[in-house]
């Protein structure tokens, strides 16, 4: 398996613009989790799916923000309009929820909002 | 929901020595308590993990202590090498669900 697929990998824009960030989980792997990740804040979680539903979105950090898991093998993170202050790298990870716990992350995008 | 704490933010050590990281949760109902390491640029990884039915871990030279009572975990290196030198993470999670994070600590090793 390639693992835990993201993209764009980097992506640089300006404020007030819609960002989507992509993740295709593991093959299997039937949980998904978005986490956010700045020097500040550390890994924070955004939200996480079972089976393709958002379980937990407490995280989010406001109505700009929204995750969509249409299917097993793709999920997205979109932010509308977009700030200065959502600058970050973003992870996707995925496991499966009967299996030993490990998280297998994606690369990341590391998001820059001018 | 669970909250995880980590300390220190940064440790630095003498390549041989030992390195301790120390967590503590929240959540009694946690029961998967993961380290992952992150190099510079580069995703989380996972190096060990302990479950709530078992106190103590080892593979080669790290190792996780668990004190379920007290509420708190560590990592243990030891016989540090420069290549130790990255971000650490511990975790807290029930049931493999609702997986949060520490802080991380920046550990440098010094040759």
């Amino acid at each position: 398996d390639a693992g835990v697929i993201q993209s764009p990998r980097h992506e640089v824009t300006e404020m007030g613009q819609e960002v989507t960030l992509r993740c295709k989980p593991i093959s299997g792997h039937n949980s998904l989790f978005w986490y956010r990740q700045t020097m500040m804040r550390g890994l924070e979680l955004l939200i996480y799916f079972n089976n393709n539903v958002p379980i937990d979105d407490s995280g989010m950090p406001e109505d700009r923000f929204s995750a969509k898991m249409p299917n097993a093998s793709f999920s997205t993170l979109k932010i509308q309009p977009s700030e200065p202050r959502d600058s970050a790298v973003y992870f996707c990870a995925s496991t499966q929820v009967t299996g030993n716990g490990e998280l297998f992350f994606g690369e990341g995008s590391r998001l820059t909002v001018l | 929901g669970e909250n995880v704490e980590q300390h220190p933010s940064t440790l630095s050590v003498q390549e041989g020595d030992s390195a301790v990281i120390k967590c503590t949760y929240s959540d009694s109902a946690s029961n998967y308590f993961p380290w992952y390491k992150q190099e510079l640029g580069k995703r989380p990884q996972l190096i060990i993990d302990i479950r709530s039915n078992v106190g103590e871990k080892k593979d080669q030279r790290i190792a996780v202590t668990l004190n379920k009572t007290a509420k708190h975990f560590s990592l243990h290196i030891t016989e540090t090498q420069p290549e130790d030198s990255a971000v650490y993470f511990c975790a807290a999670s029930y049931r493999n669900n609702d997986m949060r994070f520490g802080a991380g600590t920046r550990l440098t090793v010094k040759p």
